[in-house]
């Protein structure tokens, strides 16, 4: 495909549960970005990858949020024990050039329910 | 850190009405500036760049300008339509280290 790809595009999962979210970026783009949206918020920046490795872990919100990107490729977002209040969209994007002001693609994002 | 402030909404306009979203930003850099739109129902996408101080970023009739010494990327445009309403998001890259604004929401009525 030719766009960020996310799946899966809506989950419910009950409190406490672990939840596995996924990230298909652009083929050849080297930088990954995760989001948190939350209803009527802005975007809560998450984690940045650059290939494999995550320079920037700073938002992630509790150590329950982990992520991971093998291949330089796909990259999923794993919460753990979720609790109500990680309802929200998660959104990821990829950027071919992100040094050099490179434009970011999103994908259509996750839509998390934690019941 | 860096970090983008951006005019809270919502706002609220007539057809035609001229538009100002205010965006400053800090960064230890020196950053490339986006804004980017999230119509009703869809995903994010660019609406326009600057990558450097003076740049002027321009698409579907509206423009911002790197000013680097207000740290400002206000948006603007002449005269709006129905069709413009969404959420705006002001957005810095340093480096690769990417920030969003809160988002500032558009109604435009006819």
């Amino acid at each position: 495909g030719a766009g960020v790809s996310q799946s899966p595009s809506n989950k419910v999962t009950e409190k406490g549960k672990d939840v596995e979210l996924r990230c298909d970026p652009i083929s050849g783009h080297t930088a990954l970005y995760w989001y948190r949206q939350s209803l009527g918020q802005g975007l809560e920046f998450l984690i940045y990858f650059q290939g494999n490795s995550a320079p920037d872990k700073s938002g992630l919100p509790s150590d329950r949020f982990s992520a991971e990107r093998t291949g330089g490729s796909v990259s999923t977002l794993t919460i753990q024990r979720t609790q109500q209040e990680d309802s929200a969209v998660y959104l990821c994007a990829s950027s071919l050039n992100p040094a050099g002001g490179g434009e970011q693609y999103f994908g259509p994002g996750t839509r998390l329910t934690v019941t | 850190g860096n970090s983008v402030t951006q005019m809270e909404g919502p706002v609220t306009l007539s057809e035609e009405a001229f538009l100002t979203i205010n965006c400053t930003y800090t960064a230890t850099g020196y950053p490339s500036l986006f804004w980017y739109v999230q119509y009703p129902g869809e995903g994010l996408q660019l609406l326009l760049k600057a990558t450097k101080a003076d740049d002027k970023g321009s698409n579907k009739g509206f423009e911002a300008t790197y000013r680097k010494e207000t740290t400002s990327f206000h948006l603007e445009k002449g005269s709006v339509q129905v069709s413009d309403s969404a959420v705006y998001f002001c957005a810095l890259s340093d480096r690769g280290d990417m920030r969003f604004g809160a988002g500032t929401r558009l109604t435009v009525k006819p």
